[in-house]
């Protein structure tokens, strides 16, 4: 099993140009999230999708950000254009959301990208 | 809204010994879920021990408990036999029952363990 993937691990990029975020969440799962975490806010849910269909994007921060889930094996989230406040680490989870038996509905996190905006 | 919060931000353990995170939440529902994540300086998201609210019995995993008190909507975790590896960000995350429900995070607590 190897886990939730993210790619690129670290970006670095000027203030304008846009920036693509790549997750591959766990073979079977049907839920896929899209965290945002500063050091000044925290953790924030930005976008939640079930089946490949956002159920939620009400913590995305504007129109800049957008995600797409055009699968059940891979997920975009876009930024464009970047600015500078938009350098934090970006965290993809995934997990098996289950609407009977056990619903912990763990979810599994990726390793993050660090994204740097200058 | 549901709300989590950590307030302190950061705390010191010496190694060995016990040292206890606290976390309150505040929500209208009556079942849900409680996790205490863990995020060395790898980054990565661990989950360290979870609660479902409507079981009574505190959970445990290994040198990991919790002190789960509904009414007081507290949260907490105590840390037995601290080891250095158990340095790292501390993070208590609340969620409704239900599939597609979210995880709300506090902000965290930085425990440093001191050898």
């Amino acid at each position: 099993d190897a886990g939730v993937i993210q790619s690129p691990r670290h970006e670095v990029t000027e203030m304008g140009q846009e920036v693509t975020l790549r997750c591959k969440p766990i073979s079977g799962h049907n839920s896929l999230f899209w965290y945002r975490q500063t050091m000044m806010r925290g953790l924030e849910l930005l976008i939640y999708f079930n089946n490949n269909v956002p159920i939620d994007d009400s913590g995305m921060p504007e129109d800049r950000f957008s995600a797409k889930m055009p699968n059940a094996s891979f997920s975009t989230l876009k930024i464009q254009p970047s600015e500078p406040r938009d350098s934090a680490v970006y965290f993809c989870a995934s997990s098996l959301a289950r609407t009977s038996g056990d619903s912990y509905n763990e979810q599994f996190f990726g390793p993050g990208t660090r994204l740097t905006v200058l | 809204a549901q709300t989590v919060t950590q307030s302190q931000p950061e705390m010191s353990v010496q190694e060995a010994e016990t040292v206890t995170l606290s976390c309150t939440y505040d929500t209208s529902e009556s079942d849900y879920y409680l996790f205490w994540y863990k995020q060395p300086p790898s980054r990565q998201m661990i989950l360290v021990i979870r609660q479902e609210a409507y079981k009574q019995q505190n959970a445990t995993e290994n040198r990991f408990s919790v002190n789960f008190q509904k009414a007081a909507k507290s949260f907490s975790l105590k840390i037995s036999d601290s080891q250095l590896g158990d340095a790292a960000m501390y993070f208590c995350a609340y969620r409704p029952t239900g599939a597609n429900s979210k995880l709300t995070f506090g902000k965290g607590i930085t425990l440093s363990v001191r050898p």
